[in-house]
């Protein structure tokens, strides 16, 4: 079983809709997660970080379960700003080390 | 501003060369990284370094080499061992454990 593991898509939605992002993890010593965002041919940047009680900013809601070991993404009203590919990242062991998802590639349409 | 500049944006590199890429932090943050990304792959870690003059094997150090002299900066060699160097190289860096991780816009180096 992979470290990490992302549905790679791509998800096709038309503006306005929702969309949701499902990550599972194998290592339950995983200690930290986050949701980055990688646009085509450019770094990742950090979309937000993901805590065990949720959280929210804006449209975008992030959800861990450790039981299950999956964390998840639901995206909002969706734009085609939107679109590029989100990546699931795990930081597991005490030197911090990140491990990544492939990514889940999303494209919203007009 | 404070970031992560990495240089040159764009490389291309001979057969049988070693080449150099550059990352640099202002951030003061301890811990830096590196990775390679291949299309339709993840990022994988090629070396990381928790603290200066000490760095660590990732998942594929073969054909790559690192020095921390200094805290601002983590450059990677990509040598000649390296078989297969075409890709994105992406440099980061952490403040601390746990924390996220703030990535430089990359190299994309090319064999010719």
């Amino acid at each position: 079983r992979k470290e990490v593991e992302q549905d790679p898509g791509p998800f096709n939605v038309p503006e306005g809709a929702t969309v949701a992002f499902n990550c599972t993890y194998s290592n339950s010593a995983s200690q930290s997660f986050f949701w980055y965002r990688q646009d085509c041919r450019k770094e990742p940047k950090l979309l937000m970080s993901v805590y065990s009680s949720g959280n929210e900013d804006g449209r975008f809601t992030a959800q861990l379960n450790r039981a299950s070991q999956y964390i998840s993404l639901l995206i909002r009203d969706s734009k085609l700003s939107d679109s590029a590919t989100y990546l699931c990242v795990v930081i597991v062991g005490s030197q911090g080390n990140l491990i990544f998802g492939k990514g889940t590639k999303l494209s919203v349409k007009p | 501003d404070g970031g992560i500049t990495q240089s040159p944006k764009y490389l291309f590199r001979k057969e049988g060369q070693n080449v150099t890429l550059s990352c640099e932090q202002n951030l003061n943050h301890d811990a830096m990284y590196w990775y390679r990304q291949d299309p339709g792959q993840g990022l994988r870690l090629i070396y990381y370094s928790q603290i200066v003059n000490d760095f660590q094997k990732g998942d594929i150090a073969e054909g790559y080499s690192v020095s921390r002299e200094k805290k601002e900066s983590f450059p990677l060699t990509v040598t000649s061992a390296q078989k297969n160097p075409t890709a994105f190289y992406l440099c980061a860096s952490m403040r601390g454990v746990n924390t996220e991780a703030f990535f430089g816009q990359g190299t994309r180096l090319t064999v010719v």
